[in-house]
């Protein structure tokens, strides 16, 4: 099946910084990108999805200026988290939609961990 | 709202037993229904999925059969091995959309 990779895997930052997670389609186009996050014991929650070369749509709840998308090729999305705090901690999760076969592959996932 | 309710876990068997993992689910019209296994270390991989209602999924032993009178997409195996120790997550997507609804994913670990 088609493979998509996250960049790190883990990463941990101090309180105030940022941190961008790249996600890859490797062997694919992917015309649209979707970024969860999942915290401990509950379920993967869809916090935007990203079209490429277009603005990014947020799920309601989820404040766009503070996780910056960019989905500047058909390959490569770009997750920034923004002056980052400890409540942001979390695993990070995307998925690339292969739009030839109408099927989503998701990354391995990022965990951030802020201090 | 749409969503997926998972039994929680983590669920733990013996080598050879029988597998049921519950799933149902609330979504208005016709959803999709799927299952995704996530490895330790790795990202979800497609198990199975059903488009719908009365559809069976199946994929290496397992199996699920999309019910919509009983808004329930179990997941099964007749005899599971060490190697399926894994999280198991169920998930929708509602038509017109690419947008997954999780589950809270059921830890299965299998013990020789």
């Amino acid at each position: 099946g088609a493979v998509v990779s996250q960049h790190p895997s883990r990463v941990i930052c101090k309180s105030g910084t940022s941190v961008k997670i790249e996600c890859r389609s490797l062997d694919f186009q992917a015309t649209t990108m979707f970024w969860y996050r999942q915290f401990p014991k509950q379920s993967l929650m869809l916090m935007a999805t990203s079209n490429e070369g277009s603005k990014a749509t947020y799920e309601q709840g989820v404040e766009k200026d503070k996780f910056l998308i960019n989905h500047a090729s058909l390959t490569l999305s770009t997750l920034t988290v923004t002056s980052a705090h400890p409540e942001d901690s979390s695993f990070y999760i995307c998925s690339a939609r292969d739009g030839t076969y109408n099927e989503q592959f998701f990354g391995p996932g990022t965990r951030l961990t802020v201090l | 709202g749409n969503s997926v309710t998972q039994m929680e876990g983590p669920v733990t068997l013996s080598e050879e037993a029988f597998l049921t993992i519950n799933c149902t689910y609330t979504a208005t019209g016709y959803p999709s229904l799927f299952w995704y296994v996530q490895y330790p270390g790795e990202g979800l991989q497609l198990l199975l999925k059903a488009t719908k209602a009365d559809d069976k999924g199946s994929n290496k032993g397992f199996e699920a059969t999309y019910r919509k009178e009983t808004t329930s997409f179990h997941l099964e195996k007749g005899s599971v091995q060490v190697s399926d120790s894994a999280v198991y997550f169920c998930a929708l997507v509602t038509s017109g959309t690419y947008k997954y609804i999780f589950g809270t994913g059921t830890r299965l670990k299998v013990l020789a």
